[in-house]
């Protein structure tokens, strides 16, 4: 069965660096979405995205934020100067289904970030 | 915005038993509500969902049920096994969305054997 990957699975770095997080979606999929899981919180969503645009962000996606999809494969998420609050689990999700249709989304393993 | 609220934040259970966990949302746009399992060190893989044009869906051991007018819906595991040790999150979005996922703070679960 086809899996969505993360890369790297964990990445430790400093303050005010910048951190590129990588996915591989599944190959037919459409809709890529990133989430982050700060320890012992719930899962929450910072952005979509589809035809190489984002599509929705939440308040968390700051202009410290950004994402692309700069080879047809690969999907990244980048921040551009990390704060300490920005450590936590960050988890690549896709679907191949439309808007309106079904959601189903297929999360990867996760990248934990730590920022010290 | 959409609001997801999740009960109990910790369920054991003997194994053989079965274990209900219970999800409001605040949002009566919401139509798509998936449940998902997270194993320590893992993602969240996707166990169960219902649209809003259904009331019950089961699948073997899991089944799941919407209340549209009260706005809630349950996750409900039969003759567990200690394999569904993990922590559940239930989850909702609209169609108006990008497949947005709001999500609850989720449950740990334990079966004992």
């Amino acid at each position: 069965e086809p899996e969505v990957t993360q890369t790297p699975s964990h990445q430790v770095t400093q303050m005010g660096q910048e951190v590129i997080l990588r996915c591989v979606p599944i190959s037919n999929h459409l809709y890529f979405y990133w989430y982050r899981q700060i320890l012992g919180q719930k899962v929450e969503f910072l952005v979509s995205f589809y035809n190489n645009e984002i599509s929705e962000k939440s308040e968390i996606f700051d202009d410290q934020f950004s994402v692309e999809r700069p080879d047809g494969s690969n999907f990244t998420l980048k921040i551009r100067s990390t704060k300490l609050e920005d450590s936590a689990m960050y988890f690549c999700a896709n679907t191949n289904t439309h808007r309106g249709s079904s959601y189903e989304q297929y999360f990867g393993p996760g990248t934990r970030l730590t920022v010290t | 915005g959409e609001n997801v609220e999740q009960h109990p934040s910790t369920l054991s259970v003997q194994e053989g038993d079965s274990a209900v966990i219970k999800c409001t949302y605040s949002d009566s746009a919401s139509n798509y509500f998936p449940w998902y399992k997270q194993e320590l060190g893992k993602g969240p893989q996707l166990i169960i969902d219902i649209r809003s044009n259904v009331g019950e869906k089961k699948d073997q051991r899991i089944a799941v049920t919407l209340n549209k007018t009260a706005k809630h819906f349950s996750l409900h595991i039969t003759e567990t096994q200690p394999e569904d040790s993990a922590v559940y999150f239930c989850a909702a979005s609209r169609t108006d969305s990008w497949g947005k996922l709001q999500f609850g703070a989720g449950t740990q679960v334990v079966v004992t054997p």
